[in-house]
């Protein structure tokens, strides 16, 4: 069981919005950056959002990212059939034994 | 242009070792924390190791503490991670990443750059 909770997977149609969740704690969301990665089919994963809700270079305004307390969210609009994918959240954990901390994954399904 | 790339993957039997190593360009290698991620099929990332710009300090995951050791030689450019004592659940693609900014392993922000991977298939 990873320490960050997504859901497995979400769908919308083209052009429509998407929200992805992820969940933490005091330890980890609570009080470190959030970032989202974007994994394609048989690719590396890619930087979409870091430090909460700041956009890399090259990433469209699409995207976003927020944090509230203890969770985050990453939103996609105007979805493309290219935006089916993975997505996790990523950060650091406090804790005594953990370090870096990936979300579960969410796969999102754009019908 | 950043580029990580990452080799030595490969099939190695269970209690066996194995080297991955990652050349690194574009950027100044020694000013930047690095890390290794992993992947099993079909699953998530899994935060493996990560090691500070200067090698002095190293961090494991409780799955490979005592058998995996992350190194670099800044002066190669390029990261490694030793792997001993090889388990199956080990299997997975190897991705070498790095941190944003800074070179302290403490609280990153995340890693903008990425490898293609390596994958390691631990299997008798």
């Amino acid at each position: 069981q990873s320490v960050l909770t997504q859901p497995p997977s979400v769908s919308a149609a083209p052009g429509q919005k998407v929200i992805i969740s992820c969940s933490g704690s005091s330890s980890n969301i609570g009080n470190n950056y959030v970032s989202w990665y974007q994994q394609l089919p048989g690719t590396a994963p890619k930087l979409l959002i870091y430090d909460n809700n700041k956009r890399p270079s090259g990433i469209p305004d699409r995207f976003s990212g927020s944090k509230s307390g203890t969770s985050a969210t990453l939103g996609i609009t105007g979805l493309q059939t290219g935006d089916e994918a993975d997505y996790y959240c990523g950060t650091w954990d406090s804790s005594l034994s953990a370090n870096w901390v990936f979300g579960g994954g969410t796969k999102l399904t754009v019908l | 242009e950043v580029q990580l790339l990452e080799s030595g993957g490969g099939l190695v039997r269970p209690g066996g070792s194995l080297r991955l190593s990652c050349a690194a360009s574009g950027f100044t290698f020694s000013r930047y924390a690095m890390s290794w991620v992993r992947q099993a099929p079909g699953k998530g990332l899994e935060w493996v190791s990560g090691i500070s710009g200067s090698g002095g300090s190293t961090y494991y995951a409780d799955s490979v503490k005592g058998r995996f050791t992350i190194s670099r030689d800044n002066s190669k450019n390029t990261l490694y991670l030793q792997m001993n004592s090889l388990r199956a659940e080990d299997t997975a693609i190897y991705y070498c990443a790095k941190v944003i900014e800074g070179s302290s392993w403490y609280r990153i922000p995340g890693f903008d750059y990425w490898g293609q991977g390596t994958l390691v298939t631990v299997s008798s």
